[in-house]
């Protein structure tokens, strides 16, 4: 997962533009990885998850790609709606979650209206 | 209306006090698990529980302690012992040890 100091990575789009946030994980091994979506003073909401042996999955308005060549995963948010700003961080484990998840530190998404 | 819940939403206490943060979750879950999250950083393990009457540490687990006598329930006590225990708490529970977990809505404890 990505460790990015006190200030997280910031990214603004448009109402009604795509947005894509990354990330890069760190274990070769890790074979589950979730999305998860926190806004500001709740807790972390379940978006989508992917396995290893898939390289795309879709939701409803979202997409997960994974590239395990150079271990980056991306998460695709289509029409970003204000209702999806918050902080996005993707967690990554060697099995299909548990306590071996490890977690990333988080992208934070505005939506300009 | 199944879910997890976590009690007080904030939580203010002078320093050297020990205070208990609540979780509660009614999603028959075995595993359940204790976060604390920092500004700017990832998720950290205080402690998780596989199943009742068994709890084992995190990667944070100094100053900090649990217990697991019901299914349903998984409270966590933040000690005069932990040196910097201002932080957000976050509580999640999983179908079992090795599955997707799920979060409550968190408690914000401040010493001061």
């Amino acid at each position: 997962g990505e460790s990015v100091g006190l200030h997280l990575p910031t990214l603004s789009v448009q109402e009604g533009d795509n947005s894509i946030i990354n990330c890069a994980y760190s274990n070769s091994a890790s074979d589950y990885f979730i999305w998860y979506k926190q806004e500001s003073g709740k807790g972390p909401q379940f978006i989508i998850d992917i396995r290893s042996n898939m390289d795309k999955r879709q939701g409803q308005r979202v997409t997960v790609l994974l590239n395990k060549t150079v271990k980056h995963l991306s998460l695709q948010i289509a029409a970003t709606q204000p209702g999806d700003s918050a902080v996005y961080f993707c967690a990554e484990s060697p099995n299909t979650g548990g306590f071996k998840t490890i977690f990333g530190a988080g992208t934070r998404l505005f939506v300009k209206a | 209306d199944g879910g997890i819940t976590q009690s007080p939403k904030y939580l203010f206490r002078k320093e050297g006090q020990n205070v208990t943060l609540s979780c509660e979750q009614n999603l028959n879950h075995d595993a359940m698990y204790w976060y604390r999250q920092d500004p700017g950083q990832g998720l950290r393990l205080i402690y998780y529980s596989q199943i009742v009457n068994d709890f084992q540490k995190g990667d944070i687990a100094e100053g900090y302690s649990v217990s697991r006598e019901k299914k349903e329930s998984f409270p966590l006590t933040v000690t005069s012992a932990q040196k910097n225990p201002t932080a957000f708490y976050l509580c999640a529970s999983s179908i079992d040890i090795a599955d997707t977990q799920y979060f409550g809505p968190g408690t914000r404890l401040t010493v001061l």
